[in-house]
């Protein structure tokens, strides 16, 4: 099983500011990671897949990159509505998920 | 749109069947490359996937938990379900159905549809 370790656990910052978001592999998983949003009560919302293509709808503002091992989520211009909970996860092999980055203000 | 909304039970006694129904709406459950899969996020912890099927019935189980759990697919209701026996307070979790959208050409493999999920209380 391919465990993937995301850091930091927690990110506190304010809205305009810029969250970089860690997601460690380990093992490779070549580029076959997504990264979702998540809120208190509602569905996880796609926003990247294959490491670092915008899913439909998803702002500019969110970025990403990495392949093999190391990869980063990148939000700029930090907006009050993108306070939630991040989680990546890998298709390398079985599906797994990090354990999250809570990112609050 | 699709939909995902998923229905069933919300408590369970210690070592009986858990079992839910995901209710695809908006769009056909044969749809090409789509994968209905059951997930879970049980208190404290983050997203695990239970396993996945297909329209023409084949599935996958993650390791750990596949000696207890079975997805079936009903294409003429376009719904798909899970069946998770010798349920126990470990299994308490809100649970989600999602699609997973393959696509090789554009290396796409992600859960693109969730449901709002369900909690599931196992108790004795």
């Amino acid at each position: 099983e391919i465990v993937l370790t995301q850091s930091p656990a927690t990110l506190s910052l304010s809205p305009g500011e810029r969250a970089t978001l860690s997601c460690r592999a380990s093992e490779s998983v070549d580029t076959y990671l997504a990264w979702y949003q998540h809120k208190p009560g509602q569905a996880p919302r796609l926003l990247i897949y294959d490491a670092s293509h915008r899913a439909t709808g998803i702002p500019a503002r969110f970025s990403a990159s990495g392949s093999g091992t190391d990869f980063t989520l990148t939000i700029s211009n930090l907006e009050p509505e993108d306070f939630a909970v991040y989680y990546c996860q890998q298709r390398g092999g079985w599906i797994t998920f990090g354990q999250g980055t809570r990112l609050e203000i | 749109q699709v939909q995902l909304q998923e229905s069933g039970p919300r408590v369970v006694k210690t070592s009986q069947t858990l079992s839910l129904t995901c209710i695809v709406s908006g769009g056909s459950i044969t749809t090409s490359g789509s994968y209905w899969s059951w997930l879970r996020q049980r208190p404290g912890t983050g997203l695990e996937w239970i396993g996945n099927t297909y329209y023409s019935g084949t599935t996958y189980y993650m390791p750990s938990l596949k000696s207890r759990v079975t997805i079936t697919v009903d294409t003429a209701k376009n719904q798909f379900s899970l069946s998770m026996t010798s349920a126990t307070a470990a299994d308490t979790a809100v649970y989600y159905c999602a699609r997973e959208r393959q696509d090789i050409v554009t290396k796409f493999y992600a859960f693109d549809i969730w449901g709002r999920g369900t909690l599931v209380t196992v108790s004795s």
